[in-house]
Parts: structure tokens; sequence; C-alpha cells
């Protein structure tokens, strides 16, 4: 039982260049989401899905896009990559929508 | 609006102290829930407590402690007999339900040092 695992763990991009960001949890949970933490602001809510197939944006959104295919993964896209993006990105999973969100280890990204 | 404020932006302190980490919430919800995560130097969010607003009871878990007051907004973490594998970021979240998902909102975290 790995929880939530996410892909890469650090990554370094050119400005422009697109990447998808990996989230998978084998815990059966329904809820996913996707935060980025930067220095100083605590984590930050960019997208979420309450379910496999459904997506809903989160308080910081703009320059993202997400999926949800699978019940177990959650993707981040960056499609046209910007310095301000560079900051480290959390998954989490929560089995209802009142349960505890439990995170991955990170995923640093760093945009040049 | 939801807010969650942590003063404390670094505190150190010496191995065996006790050390209290304040967390104030501000919502208009009456139905929401309050938690505790740690963030080791290895960099991963570690879930510590988890408090809903109709329980007032305060939590204690081996050297942890937690203390929330409804009536202040706030919702208090103390360590005693510190130790240095306590070294980390902490951070105070709030959460809320808003078109069915609970989304968190987290202080800006306190950096604690434990100094052998």
């Amino acid at each position: 039982n790995a929880g939530v695992t996410q892909t890469p763990k650090f990554r370094v991009l050119k400005t422009g260049q697109s990447m998808t960001l990996l989230c998978a949890q084998d815990m059966n949970h329904e809820y996913m989401y996707w935060y980025r933490q930067d220095p100083g602001m605590g984590l930050r809510l960019i997208h979420y899905s309450v379910g496999e197939g459904t997506t809903a944006k989160g308080e910081v959104p703009d320059g993202y896009n997400v999926s949800r295919l699978k019940k177990q993964n959650f993707l981040l896209g960056l499609e046209s990559a910007a310095p301000s993006q560079t900051s480290v990105y959390f998954c989490a999973s929560a089995p209802g929508v009142q349960e505890t969100q439990y995170f991955g280890p990170g995923t640093r990204l760093l945009v040049l | 609006a939801q807010k969650v404020t942590q003063a404390q932006t670094e505190i150190s302190v010496v191995e065996k102290e006790d050390v209290t980490l304040d967390c104030v919430y501000e919502t208009r919800d009456t139905t929401y829930y309050l938690f505790w995560y740690k963030q080791p130097p290895s960099g991963e969010l570690v879930f510590l407590i988890r408090r809903n607003s109709f329980d007032e009871q305060n939590e204690i878990s081996g050297r942890y402690s937690w203390n929330f007051q409804k009536s202040t907004s706030s919702f208090n973490f103390t360590i005693t007999a510190s130790q240095v594998v306590d070294s980390a970021v902490y951070f105070c979240a709030l959460s809320r339900i808003i078109q069915g998902a609970q989304k968190l909102v987290f202080g800006q975290g306190t950096r604690l040092t434990i100094n052998p």
C-alpha cells in the first residue's frame, strides 16, 4: 500500500515547455486535489476532483489543466510553463468530502 | 472570508523545552474542520490531527497536545519535552465544503527548530 505517489520528484523546464505531473493513489479515494507550495504562502489549491471524470477549479487554476480519467490517477498539466510556476506541487486524496486529505511526497518544479 | 494566521514564522528552542505553536482562524461557517500537518526537512506533509467545530475537547497524543477554543478562534499545538526530530515546518489548516469538495485553507506555517 503505497498511499499517494507523485511522478516526477524533480523537474527543470524552460519557459514555454509543457509537462504533466502524475498523482496516483491506491486507497480507492474519491477526492483528489492539487496544491502548490510557495515560500511564505502555505499551500494553495489549484484544481480538484470529486470523482472519476470530474474536475473543478481551485484558488489558483490559471496556467494549469487537469484530468481524472481513472479514479486512481489525477494529472496536472502545464501547457506553456512560466517562471511564476516554479514551485513545489503536492497532490492529496481523501475518501470522502469531510475526511482528512493525505498528501503525496511532492514534485519540485523549476522553470527557467 | 476564510483565513488562517500562524503569527510565529520561526521558533527556536532547546531540546526538552515545551513549545506552543499558535493558530488563529477566521470563518463564518458553523461546521468546519481544523487540521495540523507537519512538514519535516524531507519535504512530505504528514497529517497530525483533525478536529471538527463541534468538538472542543482538548486532544493529547503522546508529547503532542492541541487546545481548541472557539471563543477565541484558536487551535494551538503544544509539544512537550521537545526533541530534535520535532524540527519541521508545521501548518494549521481550516476546511470548508464548497461545491461538494473540501477546500483547505492553510496558514503560512511555523518553522520549528529544536536545538540539541
